[in-house]
């Protein structure tokens, strides 16, 4: 079956570690993000892939990092720097960057940090 | 910017009712896509309905339809004959290009639960 997953589904950390959240699509997608959900504020994108070994800021960057080695792959760390990365955080793909290309979505990990 | 405004942040209805959620947006494009997802308790985002905006025509899937009014930058949803697993929150969202890539734009979100 096509789809995406990310792991884990719960993630906790203690403060000042860095961590790292996979996300995997064998959907053939080449289009990948990161979105972070906080209550009452929708989605905000985070980072976004459009190729391989090639992505860009979204709204909300600091603190974050990824890499896009390979088209299936699209894992987020999120650093230190981050001050307050308790979140949900959600990974999406699409065939492509155009407009008719619809984003599908994974199921999530909740990140907490104390 | 575009934004992205909805203004109710919770609704409830009883089952089999007919509830309409609202969504307001800003832009100035004259070709998007505007969508509604919903997330149910298991928080897996799921693609609703979709609007292409030079479409005069309303979208509507099975018991979801949209009404969607381009000058008023206006697009609600509404969802006849209620049910259960319509429980959820529902997003608005509006898709753009920006330097050749897609970007979605979300709103805050209305919680909607159906009573038996």
């Amino acid at each position: 079956d096509g789809g995406i997953t990310q792991s884990p589904k719960y993630l906790f950390r203690k403060e000042g570690q860095n961590v790292t959240l996979s996300c995997e699509q064998n959907l053939n997608h080449d289009a990948m993000y990161w979105y972070r959900q906080d209550p009452g504020q929708g989605l905000r994108l985070i980072y976004y892939s459009q190729i391989v070994n090639d992505f860009q800021k979204g709204d909300i960057a600091e603190g974050y990092s990824v890499s896009r080695e390979k088209k299936e792959s699209f894992p987020l760390t999120v650093t230190s720097a981050q001050k307050n990365p308790t979140a949900f955080y959600l990974c999406a793909s699409a065939r492509g960057g155009g407009p008719s290309y619809e984003q599908y979505f994974g199921p999530g990990t909740r990140l907490t940090v104390t | 910017a575009q934004t992205v405004t909805q203004s109710q942040p919770e609704m409830s209805v009883q089952e089999a009712e007919t509830v309409t959620l609202s969504c307001t947006y800003d832009t100035s494009e004259s070709n998007y896509y505007l969508f509604w997802y919903k997330q149910p308790p298991s928080r897996q985002m799921i693609l609703v309905i979709r609007q292409e905006a030079y479409k005069q025509q309303n979208a509507t899937e099975n018991r979801f339809s949209v009404n969607f009014q381009k000058a008023a930058k206006s697009f609600s949803l509404k969802i006849s004959d209620s049910q259960l697993g319509d429980t959820a929150m529902y997003f608005c969202a509006f898709r753009t290009i920006i330097q050749g890539a897609q970007k979605l734009v979300f709103g805050q979100g209305t919680r909607l639960t159906i009573n038996p």
